[in-house]
């Protein structure tokens, strides 16, 4: 069965400095995987997507993962954080018993202090 | 391009009560469409999907349904709320051709007391 972990549910991090959210996956055939960010309140919102094309993926507001078959991870990092950028994100991967199914990770939280 | 919206934004509602939450897409025809309930410090959970007008399938049994009266409408229901229906309810989208990205709606904030 197809499984997705967030390795961290906290991360805290100063403005300025590299952003690295960790999600593992398992998965018995190549899975497209997501991250979303979810601001307090708010909806998902898309940040990227891998579908079996590029191995690094660049996404929005200066986001990008690697896919990593190898080691079945698809972590999130930025250069450089913003204080915008503290929400919480989610590491999906697709469930390949149906198309219209996805399966979330737990969540990260990033704290981003000035 | 496509819009996703859902109403109302926050709901307070008594135990025993009736709920409708609606949520509407623009810019897309024959939507495929999606229920999540997001408990406080949870994750997501899918209750209902939707891939046409009238079709749903539901994921967990529960308190809860769903409707699609029209092609872009999807409706979540209940005739009697229960405490353990307050969360954070998420209404998606995606394409129907089968691409497996979800479009999220802003949520609904329910609360029942």
């Amino acid at each position: 069965a197809q499984s997705v972990t967030q390795l961290d549910s906290h991360v805290s991090v100063s403005e300025g400095t590299p952003v690295l959210l960790r999600c593992n996956y398992s998965s018995s055939y190549s899975p497209s995987l997501f991250w979303y960010v979810q601001h307090p309140n708010k909806g998902l919102q898309l940040l990227l997507k891998y579908t079996s094309a590029a191995t690094l993926v660049k996404g929005i507001n200066g986001f990008e993962a690697e896919f990593k078959k190898s080691e079945t991870s698809f972590h999130l990092t930025k250069p450089s954080a913003h204080m915008s950028d503290a929400a919480e994100y989610f590491c999906v991967v697709s469930d390949p018993s149906s198309s219209y199914k996805l399966i979330f990770g737990s969540g990260t939280r990033l704290l981003v202090r000035p | 391009s496509q819009t996703i919206h859902q109403w109302p934004a926050t709901l307070v509602q008594p135990v025993g009560s009736p709920l409708s939450l609606e949520c509407t897409v623009e810019g897309t025809s024959n939507p495929n469409l999606y229920w999540y309930r997001q408990a406080a410090g949870r994750g997501l959970q899918l209750l209902f999907y939707s891939v046409g007008i009238g079709q749903i399938s539901s994921e967990v049994p529960q308190n809860l349904s769903a409707s699609r009266p029209q092609d872009r409408q999807f409706i979540l229901s209940s005739k009697k709320l229960l405490l353990s229906d307050s969360g954070f309810y998420l209404c998606a989208w995606s394409w129907a051709s089968g691409e497996e990205t979800q479009y999220f709606g802003p949520g609904t904030r329910l609360l029942v007391l």
